[in-house]
This record gives structure tokens, sequence and C-alpha cells, in this order.
């Protein structure tokens, strides 16, 4: 039911940028696209979000298409302790599904 | 801040008892969630708040009950434990949920077990 689609898992070199997909082809005027993150035996950890244009925080950078069907999380140097399930979600007022994620592995 | 805090972390039990999982937050946030995980899934919508007094269902509510009396707590209600309960459940806590915009903060989980 969840409304996105992921790759189920990526590979990384540590200290190489990571491009996380997502697409989200049914995606309405007003679902914001978000992103979690879960460690290991942690809960989620929110990483960014954004509506129409791209985004940046500490932790990443958020890329969102021009027609909003798809969109890139950005990890720009991956470190170990990013390897975790990688949740894309699009929120609007009253739903927010998670779907099975992206499991990021991070190679030394 | 503690931030979300749910006790206890980890729990077995046995089929047909009940119990409380029990949910924190002190960051003064009105809206507060319940999800249950279940090995190699994502997390799914048991209940919500939206304030003190008022809840309502998510995605799967059957076997479970809450209550919000106050802003900082939102208890939630096993009855009848059954197999199927068996998971890791995550409380949750945001500012306002209408616009959408708003991130949630999750506790690190209850591991509940039933045998």
């Amino acid at each position: 039911d969840a409304k996105t689609t992921q790759p189920n898992s990526m590979e990384s070199n540590e200290e190489e940028p990571v491009h996380l997909p997502c697409n989200h082809s049914t995606i309405s005027g007003t679902d914001y696209i978000h992103w979690y993150r879960q460690l290991p035996s942690q809960g989620p950890e929110y990483v960014i979000h954004g509506l129409t244009s791209n985004v940046n925080n500490r932790m990443a950078s958020l890329a969102i298409a021009e027609d909003r069907k798809s969109s890139t999380l950005i990890l720009h140097r991956a470190t170990l302790r990013d390897a975790a399930v990688y949740y894309c979600i699009l929120r609007d007022v009253n739903d927010m599904r998670f779907g099975a994620g992206t499991r990021l592995t991070v190679k030394p | 801040n503690a931030g979300v805090t749910q006790t206890p972390k980890f729990r077995i039990l046995k089929i047909g008892q009940s119990m409380t999982l029990q949910c924190a937050q002190d960051m003064n946030h009105n809206y507060m969630y319940w999800y249950r995980q279940d090995p190699g899934m994502g997390l799914k919508l048991i209940y919500y708040s939206v304030g003190a007094g008022i809840t309502d269902k998510g995605e799967v509510p059957n076997g479970y009950n809450v209550s919000r009396s106050t802003t900082e707590d939102f208890p939630l209600r096993l009855e009848l434990a059954a197999p199927s309960q068996t998971s890791v459940y995550f409380c949750a806590s945001s500012h306002q949920w209408g616009q959408g915009g708003e991130p949630q903060h999750f506790g690190d989980g209850t591991r509940l077990s039933i045998l």
C-alpha cells in the first residue's frame, strides 16, 4: 500500500557520495516527500523533507524531479554510521505510510 | 530534552495476557502516534492522537486501544495478547500533521513477544 518505490538494497564505499532513488508516480499536489532512516535496533530518524524545491540540510540533500514523480536522497560523503534502512515516504494530511525502504551498506 | 521515551524496552507476554506500552514526550507536541514494525517490514500506523482527549484509528488498529489524557502521554493497551501482535512498537510525536511538512520524532521502541 506504500505509494513509493525504492530499491531493496544499495552499496556504497566510505567517503563517496550516495544517491538513493525513490519513485512516486502517483504523488498528489499536497504530498510532502519525507525521508527517514532507521539504524539497527533504533527508531526511525528524520532526515529531510521537501515539497517542490530541492532541499539541503546538515545531514543530506533532497533532489526533487520537476514533475515530482521521483526524488533522490543524496548523502555527500557516506560514513559507516550511515549504514541503515532509508525510507522515502509521501505525507499528506492524515497519512504517512512506510514501505520496505532501501538497505544501505557502506563498505570501508 | 529526553524526546520520546518508551517503556518497557522488552517484554514477553503469554497469550491472553494484557499490558500497556507507555509513551511520553517532553517536546510539547500536539500529535502522537503508535506504529508497529514486523521483521523486515516498514512501520504501520496503529493509532494516532491530535491532542489530549482526541484519538483516531490508523491502518492496523484491531486488538489495541489508546487514550490521551495529557499532552505528554499516549499509552497503548493490548487487552488480549495474540501471537500476531509480536512486533516492535514505536511511538512518535510531532508538532502538527495537517500541513504534511512536520517531521515525526520517534522513540527507541518496545520489543514485544507473545508466546
